[in-house]
């Protein structure tokens, strides 16, 4: 069966730590993963990784893809209260077929 | 099984000439969503309904409207399509906006792929 599994569920950190999300997958046919990040309102769209080992960066934000050993990272370096949030992992499995993990709420303290 | 249902899988429709696309829901969800996604490139969230709640995205084009008529069916209107709006459109849902994901939680239709001739 295939599935997407994000870890840890939840983590509380303080402004200015760096956190390290994490997004394992077991699925056939993959073609991408997505990062999300979700406040009280639809997800907002962080990252799409296709190819192994390049790292794509937007300001604080960082994630790769390991697709020998199946996974992705999601990095926040210099973390605010503002990234406080679900953070959303999916995997496109074949074409325009997506699978969720159950996401990471993270929670940054002031 | 529970399901999100697209309707029809593929529609061919001419320059200019409205065009609706369906989207049914068996999960009872209370968001909707559609997702407008372009080769290579990763789904872009149109709008959502969050009940009957409609919420636009800053930069979905005027030509794009929706209707959620009830829970369980969901509409996409494209009032005047151009060549530029082919692409394949995606309906999810969700429980709700909280954040939930896997399991009960985003749950993606099969998409209708929209060519434009």
């Amino acid at each position: 069966e295939d599935k997407v599994v994000q870890s840890p569920l939840s983590l509380v950190v303080h402004e200015g730590d760096t956190v390290t999300l994490n997004c394992s997958y077991e699925v056939t046919n993959f073609r991408s993963l997505l990062w999300y990040k979700q406040e009280k309102k639809a997800p907002t769209f962080l990252f799409m990784l296709t190819s192994s080992g390049i790292e794509k960066k937007s300001g604080r934000l960082s994630s790769i893809l390991d697709k020998k050993e199946l996974f992705s990272i999601l990095n926040i370096t210099a973390t605010q209260t503002g990234d406080s949030a679900v953070y959303l992992c999916a995997v496109e499995k074949g074409t325009y077929k997506y699978i969720f993990g159950t996401g990471t709420r993270l929670k940054v303290l002031a | 099984d529970a399901m999100v249902i697209q309707n029809p899988r593929y529609q061919v429709t001419q320059f200019g000439k409205p065009v609706t696309l369906s989207c049914s829901q068996t999960l009872n969800h209370n968001v909707m969503y559609w997702y407008q996604q372009k080769s290579s490139q990763a789904p872009k969230l149109l709008f959502h309904y969050y009940d009957k709640d409609f919420n636009n995205e800053a930069d979905t084009p005027d030509n794009f409207q929706s209707r959620r008529p009830n829970t369980s069916f969901c509409f996409l209107d494209i009032r005047s399509p151009g060549l530029g709006d082919a692409a394949m459109y995606l309906c999810a849902t969700s429980r709700d906006l909280g954040g939930t994901g896997g399991r009960g939680g985003y749950t993606f239709g099969s998409g209708t792929r929209l060519t434009v001739v």
